[in-house]
């Protein structure tokens, strides 16, 4: 079960707009529109941030954003904020597979 | 509130067994699938097992096929992992995570350290 594709890291500055890509195939991103994105700080459980590809749970701030094109989904935070350098990763339904997680992209804010 | 929390993890030897469990309080335990995901030291975060809220629908990644088996009381807001012929890449800390249930995780435990080491 190959996990989704993601950089290892992205970085950019306060204020800023980054781009996280997540690959997949035709099997699991592709073929759904279950695809999740989570922020993880050190030492913490992992935060829903946004579900069924586009769509942010009660409470997450509206500059997380996601989308889909193909195999490939992305997760877009505006307004980069210090708050926001963590851990990243997609999660997908991928059929009889069950589910499959990104690899993770780290995140630093300069 | 919503919580789930893990127990079980402790230090075993490779070829040896585990049992996980978690309890779920403040949601009607029975409507949710549930999953187990783990994470390696230092590593990113590896999906393990989904089971549906009537265990009619059970999912593993490979690499546990055949020697973890996912399971759930209902009626005691339960989830378990029975882990056996455990190896050193099993060596992770494990979360309990509840799906919404639409294929994403809205909730997670705090995780339960499992070290596999001779």
């Amino acid at each position: 079960q190959s996990a989704l594709s993601q950089p290892a890291s992205v970085s950019g500055s306060p204020g800023q707009s980054i781009t996280i890509s997540c690959t997949g195939t035709s099997s699991d991103i592709g073929g759904y529109n279950f695809v999740s994105w989570y922020q993880q700080h050190p030492g913490q459980a992992p935060k829903l941030m946004i579900y069924d590809v586009n769509n942010r749970p009660s409470g997450v701030s509206t500059r997380f954003s996601g989308s889909k094109s193909g195999s490939t989904a992305s997760l877009t935070i505006s307004g980069l904020q210090t708050e926001d350098e963590a851990d990243y990763y997609c999660f997908s339904y991928a059929g009889s597979r069950g589910l499959v997680f990104g690899g993770g992209t780290k995140l630093t804010v300069l | 509130d919503v919580q789930l929390v893990e127990s079980g993890g402790d230090l075993v030897q490779p070829g040896g067994s585990l049992r996980l469990s978690c309890v779920g309080s403040g949601f009607t335990f029975s409507n949710y699938p549930m999953n187990w995901v783990r994470q390696a030291p230092g590593k990113g975060l590896e999906w393990i097992s989904y089971i549906n809220g009537a265990s009619k629908l059970i999912y593993y990644t490979d690499s546990v096929k055949g020697r973890f088996t996912v399971s759930r009381d209902n009626g005691k807001n339960s989830l378990y992992l029975q882990m056996n012929s455990l190896r050193p890449e099993d060596t992770a800390v494990y979360y309990c995570a509840r799906d919404r249930p639409d294929w994403a995780v809205d909730y997670w435990g705090q995780g339960t350290l499992v070290t596999v080491s001779s």
